[in-house]
């Protein structure tokens, strides 16, 4: 069946390092991938789309890299931030419909 | 524009009741999907409608149910509601094209006694 896993324990790193966080897929050809924010008690609030033919994408702060090989996704953030803690999920698609992943909780301590 | 916006934000129900919840996408979106969030499952895919036609179905029992008007809102029905349907519904909105990026609501939280 198809799998979407993603770091379950969080991830706790200080102000201005470097986070990483991993998507990795099974049995699945995703066309694209998504990485969504969320906090607390709010909806999921888009970041950054790849598609299947792209290496890398760079958003301010942001990249994200998809290995379609390996089956995963990286997510940088650079420079980091308090404000930057929160739920990081990824989501797969083909076609018009999404699955995610359970998410990443991300913490950066000042 | 104004966001995607879900009513109510938050709902007590006991088990075999049924519940209608509502979603209003941005203005000019003819997608809406509905999403079922738990600490143990994340992110679920229920359903997606496009101009008033359920588009996509996710995994779920019958007793999920959904339409999508022609001003493009949405509503979601629960029927014979079950403890374990206790959740954070998320709905989300696109224009409906591919790899589209999906807009959320902040949900409704449904508590199932």
């Amino acid at each position: 069946s198809q799998k979407i896993e993603q770091n379950s324990e969080a991830l706790n790193i200080q102000e201005g390092k470097t986070a990483t966080l991993t998507c990795n897929y099974t049995n699945y050809s995703p066309a694209y991938l998504q990485w969504y924010r969320q906090d607390p008690g709010r909806g999921p609030v888009f970041l950054l789309l790849i598609r299947e033919n792209e290496k890398e994408k760079r958003k301010e702060r942001l990249k994200v890299t998809f290995d379609t090989t390996l089956k995963q996704s990286l997510f940088h953030i650079t420079a980091s931030q308090p404000a930057d803690s929160a739920t990081y999920l990824c989501a797969l698609g083909s076609g018009y419909a999404l699955n995610f992943g359970k998410g990443t909780s991300l913490l950066v301590t000042p | 524009k104004a966001g995607v916006t879900q009513t109510p934000r938050y709902l007590i129900k006991t088990r075999g009741q049924q519940v209608t919840l509502s979603c209003s996408p941005i203005s000019g979106h003819r997608s809406v999907s509905w999403y079922q969030q738990t600490p143990g499952q994340g992110l679920q895919f229920l359903f997606e409608y496009f101009s008033e036609t359920q588009r996509n179905k996710g995994n779920f029992p019958g007793r999920f149910s959904g339409r999508q008007f022609s001003n493009s809102r949405s509503e979601m029905n629960v029927s014979t509601l079950e403890l374990g349907d206790s959740a954070l519904y998320l709905c989300a909105s696109s224009s409906g094209g591919f790899q589209e990026t999906q807009y959320f609501g902040p949900g409704t939280r449904l508590l199932v006694l």
